[in-house]
């Protein structure tokens, strides 16, 4: 089905170890989006790219690693996870930058122990 | 820097009642203004958007308009229903970087 996903949709794992989000879409969208939610804080840009290996920092990128080598995946790295990184996870893309509407997947809830 | 303050909830109502979710901003340049809607388990989606000053985004029944003069993108309902029970975000985006307020919560009963 066209679309955005992210896999996994939950995960749990452990202070220390490195986790990784992964985002599909079938747009083709050239702009795809990484963001965190939590209480209080809405949606926090993470990272974001333009293209195809180009990507650049949003808010609060500290901890966090992305790549893009293919147009329709953005796949999301916590090295070294932190109790303070739990948190739900949204990739999001669109057509251009952010004065475009953005379509959002249904998110990857994580809880780091 | 660029931010977006939104009314706090949770808010709850009865069907048929009328709806205002207040939001106002603080940019720097000339931001466009959206609202999304976020169901439970689900990711946000676009409920409606205004892109200059005066503009009017609506959607579903929603509206709001970007008034420059207060900076404010209030958004307003006039008979909300069950279905309409959601989280609500009000964001800016200037540039490659989108805000997001931190959310408002309404919950509206039969």
């Amino acid at each position: 089905d066209a679309g955005i996903t992210q896999s996994p949709r939950y995960k749990i794992t452990e202070t220390g170890r490195q986790v990784t989000l992964m985002c599909h879409q079938t747009w083709s969208h050239s702009y795809m989006f990484w963001y965190r939610q939590d209480l209080g804080h809405g949606l926090r840009l993470i990272y974001y790219s333009a293209a195809a290996d180009i990507t650049d920092k949003g808010e609060v990128p500290d901890g966090y690693v992305v790549s893009r080598s293919k147009t329709e995946n953005f796949p999301l790295t916590l090295e070294s996870a932190t109790r303070s990184q739990t948190s739900v996870y949204f990739c999001a893309s669109s057509k251009g930058g952010s004065y475009n509407e953005q379509f959002f997947g249904p998110g990857t809830r994580l809880t780091v122990l | 820097g660029d931010s977006v303050t939104q009314m706090e909830g949770p808010v709850t109502l009865s069907e048929e009642a009328f709806l205002t979710i207040n939001c106002t901003y603080t940019a720097t340049g000339y931001p466009s203004l959206f609202w999304y809607v976020q169901y439970p388990g689900e990711g946000l989606q676009l409920l409606l958007k205004a892109t200059k000053a005066d503009d009017k985004g609506s959607n579903k029944g929603f509206e709001a308009t970007y008034r420059k003069e207060t900076t404010s993108f209030h958004l307003e309902k006039g008979s909300v229903q069950v279905s309409d029970s959601a989280v609500y975000f009000c964001a800016l985006s200037a540039g490659n970087d989108m805000r997001f307020g931190a959310g408002t919560r309404l919950t509206v009963k039969p």
